[in-house]
């Protein structure tokens, strides 16, 4: 099972800040926090990921609490290209290795 | 750069038959990860190949097969295949097993 609970879906205006939360109470100290997007139909896309500091490249930021227990993936600029399902995902890379474990994701709808 | 490809696009077969899918993974990546992604789903882990071995496995049952060869690049086998093997493959490859992962376009499979 999904370690990570995610709202199933949020809207978003072009141009504003989508602000996309993710709950992972039982993370352990060496565990990840992954985001990935799929745009319908096609292959997920790797965005970002941190272990305890926040984290900015040029797609997003991460901001994850000082427990660790949540995060939320900034897209500061949404745009229509935007529409996707956002997964949250922990994972401890040296134990799990490949194993990423998906849940159900935030369904974003990024409007005119 | 090419990133992750996979063949075919998309395949009808009908139940009882058999089916390889491929993948070739980006420059520079020897490791590859295999997911199945039901409609409406996330996408589940199946197994990861790292230095021509399964590394890893999820909870598939030995229908799924798979291989990698000497130039990292991979095959998915599914045997007997049953309806609900229709879904979304896909492939994703690492920098090695412990590094993030990035996804190819996947290969549509239909079982009639």
């Amino acid at each position: 099972d999904a370690k990570t609970t995610q709202p199933p879906s949020m809207d978003c205006a072009e141009g504003r800040a989508a602000n996309l939360p993710c709950n992972h109470s039982t993370i352990s100290g060496n565990e990840y926090v992954y985001w990935y997007r799929q745009i319908h139909s096609q292959g997920p896309q790797y965005i970002i990921h941190g272990l305890k500091n926040n984290e900015t490249n040029e797609m997003a930021s991460l901001i994850i609490t000082e427990d660790r227990k949540s995060s939320t993936l900034i897209l500061p600029h949404a745009t229509l290209r935007d529409t996707a399902v956002y997964y949250c995902i922990v994972s401890e890379p040296y134990n799990q290795g490949g194993k990423l474990i998906f849940g159900q994701g935030t369904e974003l709808s990024v409007k005119p | 750069d090419a990133g992750v490809t996979q063949s075919p696009t998309h395949l009808i077969k009908t139940r009882g038959q058999q089916v390889t899918l491929r993948c070739s993974p980006k420059s520079g990546h020897d490791t590859v990860s295999w997911y199945q992604q039901a409609l409406g789903q996330g996408p589940q882990f199946i197994f990861q190949y790292y230095e021509e071995e399964e590394r890893q496995r999820g909870n598939f049952p030995d229908r799924f097969s798979g291989h990698q060869f000497p130039n990292y690049s991979s095959e998915l086998n599914v045997n007997a295949l049953l309806l609900g093997d229709s879904a979304l493959y896909l492939c994703a490859s690492s920098p090695s097993w412990a590094d993030t992962q990035y996804f190819g376009p996947g290969t549509r499979l239909t079982v009639l």
